[in-house]
């Protein structure tokens, strides 16, 4: 069965510091990542997703992510914090081994950035 | 391009009631999965329909059904609710597996 565990469910970076949110992942068969933004009050806003194309995968916000298979990780980075970064981010593993679009999420980390 | 529409966005409920929630997918998206979010068990899996078939179902009893429409559209229902169906229920849709899921931002029900 496929997992997702996210270390640390609560980050707290200054702003312009960078920012590494980690997710590790198990999965039997070649995985299809994605990371997640969810703002209070909103649903899930897709940052970017890993489908084997590249290793290093860019998304929206200036975040990216490396996928690193020896490790079963995709951490999150981005460069330089901004206080609109403050959210929940989820890591997320698609069912890759079925036929449905059943995502499978992490409990989250919650980013906090200090002024 | 319009986003994926829930509604109503807030619903108080009694318990031993039912409840109708309404998801409107991206224009041609087939594929609609449902999702229950709550502070103790994050965000689990309720089930997907893909061309007005449930293709995958989660680990939730059969007080929580959905279904498909012929335009995309899906609607979940809960029946005898319960205090622990407490939660914000999200509505994803896509154009097929493995491709990004694309979510609404939910419906809050509160059940008293």
């Amino acid at each position: 069965a496929q997992s997702v565990t996210q270390l640390g469910s609560h980050v707290s970076v200054s702003e312009g510091a960078l920012v590494l949110l980690r997710c590790n992942y198990s999965s039997s068969v070649p995985p299809y990542l994605f990371w997640y933004v969810q703002y209070p009050n909103q649903g899930l806003q897709l940052l970017l997703k890993y489908t084997s194309a590249a290793t290093l995968v860019k998304g929206i916000n200036g975040f990216e992510a490396e996928f690193k298979k020896s490790e079963t990780s995709f951490h999150l980075t981005k460069p330089s914090a901004h206080m609109s970064d403050a959210a929940e981010y989820f890591c997320a593993v698609s069912d890759g081994g079925g036929a449905t679009n059943k995502l499978i999420f992490g409990t989250g980390t919650l980013l906090a950035v200090q002024p | 391009k319009a986003g994926v529409t829930q509604t109503p966005r807030y619903l108080i409920k009694t318990r031993g009631q039912q409840v109708t929630l309404s998801c409107s997918p991206i224009s041609g998206h087939r594929s609609v999965s449902w999702y229950q979010q709550t502070p103790g068990q994050g965000l689990q899996f309720l089930f997907e329909y893909f061309s007005e078939t449930q293709r995958n179902k989660g680990n939730f009893p059969g007080r929580f059904s959905g279904r498909q429409f012929s335009n995309s559209r899906s609607e979940m229902n809960v029946s005898t609710l319960e205090l622990g169906d407490s939660a914000l229920y999200l509505c994803a849709s896509s154009l097929d597996r493995h491709q990004p899921q694309h979510f609404g931002d939910g419906t809050r029900l509160s059940i008293l």
